[in-house]
């Protein structure tokens, strides 16, 4: 069973379109995120949900909008895609991080956007 | 920024030998996490080390941790071919999250 399950894995679409990646995990935990990695591998956080709950919100356009139905889900919107959108995007989920032990993230397989 | 920075971007070695990367971060933290990346995959956790600790051993990885330099060290003994992957370090403290830009690792066999 996969734990942190992402889909599509491959989306191709033209600038200015809007699409949805999906993100669901089955391992009980109450935060997930939306990384992107660019071409360098650099690897930046976008989102972080809590229960449901928006919790970090690093520098991302508003383009962008994330949205969680459950704590197992968090899928992520992207509205008028730009060239600059082409990346690997990852979806991720952790136990909430106190005493810094239970915060191990396990990752999904990775969408890869190409806007054209 | 808050991300950390591996070094050196790039270790090729052969099969059989150490391979040795570090990590350095800029903000206080709570742990130091390694994780592992092969091509076209996600990240996989390999390794913890709290704050309070200086050195941690699993398998055939051994860590350091140096707070008073903010760096860490990713040890990685008699490397496998299955070892050749993309290396990362991440820091934060709670749910506050930051990579680091990544040590590619080939192991020759």
């Amino acid at each position: 069973d996969t734990a942190v399950s992402q889909t599509p894995k491959y989306l191709v679409t033209q600038m200015g379109n809007d699409k949805s990646i999906k993100c669901e995990q089955n391992l009980g935990h109450d935060t997930m995120y939306w990384y992107k990695q660019d071409s360098k591998k650099f690897l930046k956080i976008m989102f972080s949900y809590n229960n449901k709950e928006l919790i970090i919100n690093e520098t991302v356009p508003n383009r962008f909008s994330p949205k969680s139905p459950d704590k197992a889900h968090l899928n992520l919107h992207i509205n008028s895609l730009e060239l600059g959108d082409s990346a690997v995007y990852f979806c991720a989920s952790s136990h909430r991080g106190r005493d810094g032990g239970k915060n191990i993230q396990y990752f999904g397989a990775g969408t890869r956007l190409s806007v054209l | 920024s808050q991300q950390g920075e591996e070094d050196p971007q790039a270790l090729s070695i052969q099969e059989g030998e150490n391979a040795t990367m570090n990590c350095s971060y800029k903000t206080s933290i709570n742990n130091l996490q390694w994780y592992r990346q092969n091509s076209g995959r996600g990240l996989v956790h390999l390794i913890l080390i709290r704050s309070n600790e200086r050195e941690k051993h699993s398998g055939r990885l051994r860590v350091t941790l140096d707070t008073s330099k903010k760096s860490s060290s990713l040890l990685i003994t008699a490397s496998r071919a299955a070892d050749t992957a993309s290396y990362f370090c991440a820091t934060g403290t709670g749910n506050q999250f930051y990579f680091g830009t990544g040590t590619s690792l080939t192991v020759i066999p």
